[in-house]
């Protein structure tokens, strides 16, 4: 398994500003992902990571307003952009693919954004 | 498409009773995995079980078992003796491999409330 971290923990951010959250993985993993999870809701996938290129987004989240990038095999960053009171969420980034199989999934603890 | 489907939104048990959260899924994919996640009230999602398609054995982790039956497309999962600690929201999850990544599809989840 991988352990995930995530900073910062929690914040609270002003309409219009931008927030970039940080994942870090104890080791090496082949996909990272970054879901989004709206008050009293399930998970909902943002898009995947790719190391050294452009992510790939879900229907309904675009590049400009959750830039993503992945310098590495176990760092990645997801920034909300212009950020409103509806982006007030518990943001997760998650890893597979560290020998157990590719296909488990571990999360971090998340990161809980208010937006006033 | 896939699609999980956990009908039960709240369930309320007293301490020590067995609780089962029922977990339905959908999809036409012969391969797959599902999942359980914990999620307690300090946000972060613990993995608990990964199955894949061709293995229909019960599995039993302590006070945990997980029934998996394809014939109904059912992964349920019960808790015998329930502790307070158990108190958290538990997501069933699908897995199926798209684009060269297994991407996960959550249910809705199941909030568990364990009365002392």
């Amino acid at each position: 398994s991988a352990v995930i971290s995530q900073k910062p923990s929690r914040d609270i951010c002003q309409r219009g500003t931008s927030l970039t959250i940080q994942c870090q993985v104890d080791s090496q993993v082949t996909m990272m992902f970054w879901y989004r999870q709206q008050p009293g809701q399930s998970l909902t996938l943002i898009a995947t990571a790719n190391q050294g290129s452009e992510a790939t987004y879900e229907s309904g989240f675009v590049i400009d307003k959750f830039p993503i990038s992945r310098p590495n095999l176990t760092f990645s960053t997801l920034t909300v952009s212009n950020m409103s009171p509806e982006d007030s969420s518990i943001y997760l980034c998650s890893g597979s693919g560290t020998g157990g199989g590719t296909d488990t999934q571990y999360f971090g603890p998340g990161t809980r954004l208010t937006v006033l | 498409a896939q699609k999980v489907t956990q009908a039960q939104t709240e369930i309320s048990v007293v301490e020590k009773e067995d609780v089962t959260l029922d977990c339905v899924y959908e999809t036409r994919d012969t391969t797959y995995y599902l999942f359980w996640y914990k999620q307690p009230p300090s946000g972060e999602l613990v993995f608990l079980i990964r199955r894949n398609s061709f293995d229909e054995q019960n599995e039993i982790s302590g006070r945990y078992s997980w029934n998996f039956q394809k014939s109904t497309s059912s992964f349920n999962f019960t808790i015998t003796a329930s502790q307070v600690v158990d108190s958290a929201v538990y997501f069933c999850a699908l897995s199926v491999r798209r684009a060269g990544s297994y991407q996960l599809t959550f249910g809705k989840g199941t909030k568990l409330s364990v009365i002392p």
